[in-house]
């Protein structure tokens, strides 16, 4: 899997939007973008994906760079909730998913989102 | 609807013990995978089912670790013998698929897993 770069941490004030970075410069023409999220103490949780276009559902918002090399998830309005470890990972095609899914998620270190009140 | 669950949230034994990890998907879920997280290190893939087929076993750091699926159900997962790298948190997720698209994993809150 193509590997991705994220800054370690972020900070941010609740209410006001954040923007976390991701870089894949590496990315091939069938990876997908997603981007999961930890919670602590829990297990990760799915955020978003995408392949080429901008996306967005209630969680979040996904801009991809027009040559695919990076990658911003925008949360809108922070909230003390959004506070976790935020992954981005590039998910292609497996041979290995015997044709149901596109696999394993290979995890980064992420960067952790501090959320001040 | 249920979520992921596992059992037990937590596991304590000794070098040399043996335990089984459980983790029961999302009803209707074909694919199941483990991950964990040893301490210090990133999230790292184990092994995924489809129904109770083993399809991608490369992550199984070793024959320690053994990953059954019965009947497409419900997966366990055994160290045994366990040794002291072997501590860290153990998730699941499950999936559904359908025509080949992209699918959400939904994982499990983890198995805390502390060998002495």
């Amino acid at each position: 899997d193509a590997k991705t770069t994220q800054p370690n941490s972020m900070e941010s004030n609740e209410e006001e939007p954040v923007h976390l970075p991701c870089n894949h410069s590496t990315i091939s023409g069938t990876d997908y973008i997603h981007w999961y999220r930890q919670l602590p103490s829990q297990g990760p949780e799915y955020v978003i994906h995408g392949l080429t276009s901008n996306v967005n559902n209630r969680m979040a918002s996904l801009a991809i760079a027009e040559d695919r090399k990076s990658s911003t998830l925008i949360l809108h309005r922070a909230t003390l909730r959004d506070a976790a470890v935020y992954y981005c990972i590039l998910r292609g095609y497996s041979a290995n998913a015997g044709g149901t899914s596109y696999g394993k998620l290979t995890f980064g270190q992420g960067t952790i989102l501090t959320v001040h009140p | 609807e249920a979520g992921v669950t596992q059992f037990p949230s937590h596991s304590v034994i000794e070098k040399g013990q043996t335990v089984t990890l459980r983790c029961d998907p999302i009803s209707g879920h074909d694919n199941l995978y483990w991950y964990r997280r040893v301490m210090g290190k990133e999230i790292k893939f184990l092994l995924h089912f489809v129904k109770e087929s083993k399809q991608d076993e490369s992550g199984m750091p070793n024959n320690r670790f053994l990953a059954e699926r019965t009947g497409g159900t419900y997966s366990t997962l055994k160290v045994q013998p366990a040794e002291l790298e072997d501590s860290g948190v153990y998730f699941c997720a499950s999936s559904q698929v359908f025509g080949g698209r992209i699918d959400e994993q939904f994982f499990g809150p983890g198995t805390r897993l502390t060998v002495l």
